[in-house]
């Protein structure tokens, strides 16, 4: 089964900071990479995805970069709150495919 | 907002019991999917069903599970005979013609 190690496994960042999560896969056949948060007890919720054809996309705070030739894409939090704080995960999709695919996940904090 | 609700929210059985769960998809999708999560751990797909047929399973949707989309809005999950090891968070989810998936809040398994 083809593997995307997800790092940090954890992440503190004082509010107002930047969070940065990466992913880095090894199938080149994946063409979908949505990120999704989790707080505790509740179901994953999409944030914001990117294909591979795009190297950078932003939705307010949040911003996926993708490097296609280094085989990693990237969750940026700018401006972190305490409300961020939470577990993301990055996900993929192989081409042609449906099923998603999770990473390890990263529990991250905010700190006031 | 349309949101995927699934019931129960917590459920309970004995090693070797019958168990099914279910969910209510977003109305106008047509791709429903069942994930499953054991505590602290990653989310894991299990199956995709479309057209009222599987179609993607992964290989821990083994023959003690089973899918039904029983009428026009509930979609479930069966475990034939529950192990121990089945205990998890289950998450309904399902996605139009786009590839995100909605997620819902989950039932609680745990098998005694």
């Amino acid at each position: 089964q083809q593997q995307v190690k997800q790092s940090p496994q954890s992440l503190i960042v004082q509010k107002g900071g930047i969070s940065i999560i990466n992913c880095a896969y090894e199938n080149t056949a994946f063409d979908y990479f949505p990120w999704y948060q989790q707080f505790p007890g509740k179901g994953p919720a999409l944030l914001i995805a990117i294909r591979p054809d795009v190297s950078e996309k932003k939705e307010g705070r949040f911003t996926i970069s993708f490097n296609k030739s280094a085989k990693q894409f990237s969750l940026h939090i700018m401006d972190s709150q305490p409300g961020d704080s939470a577990t993301y995960f990055c996900a993929w999709s192989d081409t042609g495919r449906r099923a998603l695919t999770f990473g390890s996940g990263t529990r991250l904090q905010v700190q006031p | 907002e349309p949101e995927v609700t699934q019931t129960p929210s917590h459920q309970v059985t004995q090693m070797g019991q019958e168990v099914i769960l279910r969910c209510v998809p977003i109305s106008n999708h047509l791709y429903f999917y069942w994930y499953r999560q054991i505590l602290g751990q990653k989310v894991e797909f299990l199956v995709s069903f479309y057209n009222n047929e599987i179609s993607e399973k992964s290989e821990i949707f083994d023959d003690q599970f089973s899918v039904e989309r029983p009428d026009g809005s509930n979609f479930t999950l069966k475990i034939r005979s529950t192990k121990l090891e089945d205990s998890a968070m289950y998450f309904c989810a399902s996605s139009g013609v786009s590839d995100t998936q909605y997620f819902g809040p989950g039932t609680r398994l745990t098998v005694l």
